[in-house]
């Protein structure tokens, strides 16, 4: 069973500090990853998608991938009130599906 | 922004109808799919589809479910016989160039089976 882990949370964090989310996968043979966002009773919202190792920034939002670990991680510089959401990590094990995390839970304060 | 549209936003049914959501995936899209999230847990995938027909399904995509695009911009998720533990936010997805490129999410479904 292919799997996607990511701790709960809730994760708290002032305003204007960098979150930090993170998530491990169980496939070696990962192609894609994906970040979204979803607002409580919302539908999912793609922030960012990464396949290679490294770094990959969009505003502020820094997608980090290492596949050698497994893991990928989403870091909100500069946060806002909101960025309080929760955070869903998703990957696409080589076909048409996405599995998703359970999703961290990130609050801003202010 | 192109949206994906789903219909009806919540519905309530009584155990055992039939219930068809009703999806309008963006225009350019030739990728689409359902997920469905129960209540506190995660995103579950049912369906993709692509070129007419389905592409791939999760075990949870029994025979009591079924999809089709009976037109040029409608895809429909068709659940035969409802039952209590179908209650769920259904969503609907698209993409223009498949999984790889990440999907746009309808504003979802409320399925209540009562």
């Amino acid at each position: 069973q292919k799997e996607v882990e990511q701790n709960s949370g809730p994760l708290s964090v002032p305003e204007g500090a960098i979150a930090s989310l993170n998530c491990t996968y169980s496939d070696r043979g990962s192609q894609s990853f994906f970040w979204y966002r979803q607002y409580s009773g919302k539908s999912p919202e793609l922030i960012m998608f990464i396949y290679s190792n490294g770094d990959k920034e969009d505003g502020r939002f820094t997608a980090q991938l290492n596949k050698a670990s497994q893991y990928v991680s989403l870091l909100i510089r500069d946060s806002q009130p909101s960025d309080s959401a929760t955070y869903l990590c998703a990957v696409s094990f080589g076909n048409e599906k996405l599995t998703f995390g359970t999703g961290t839970r990130l609050t801003i304060i202010p | 922004e192109p949206e994906v549209t789903q219909t009806p936003s919540h519905q309530v049914t009584q155990m055992g109808q039939e219930v068809i959501l009703r999806c309008v995936p963006i225009s350019n899209h030739l990728y689409f799919y359902w997920y469905r999230q129960i209540l506190g847990q995660k995103v579950e995938f049912l369906v993709s589809f692509y070129n007419n027909e389905i592409s791939e399904k999760s075990e949870i995509f029994d025979d009591q479910f079924s999809v089709e695009r009976p037109d040029g911009s409608n895809f429909t998720l068709k659940i035969r016989s409802t039952k209590l533990e179908d209650s769920a936010m259904y969503f609907c997805a698209s993409s223009e160039l498949g999984v790889a490129w990440g999907y746009t999410f309808g504003s979802g479904t409320r399925l209540t089976v009562v």
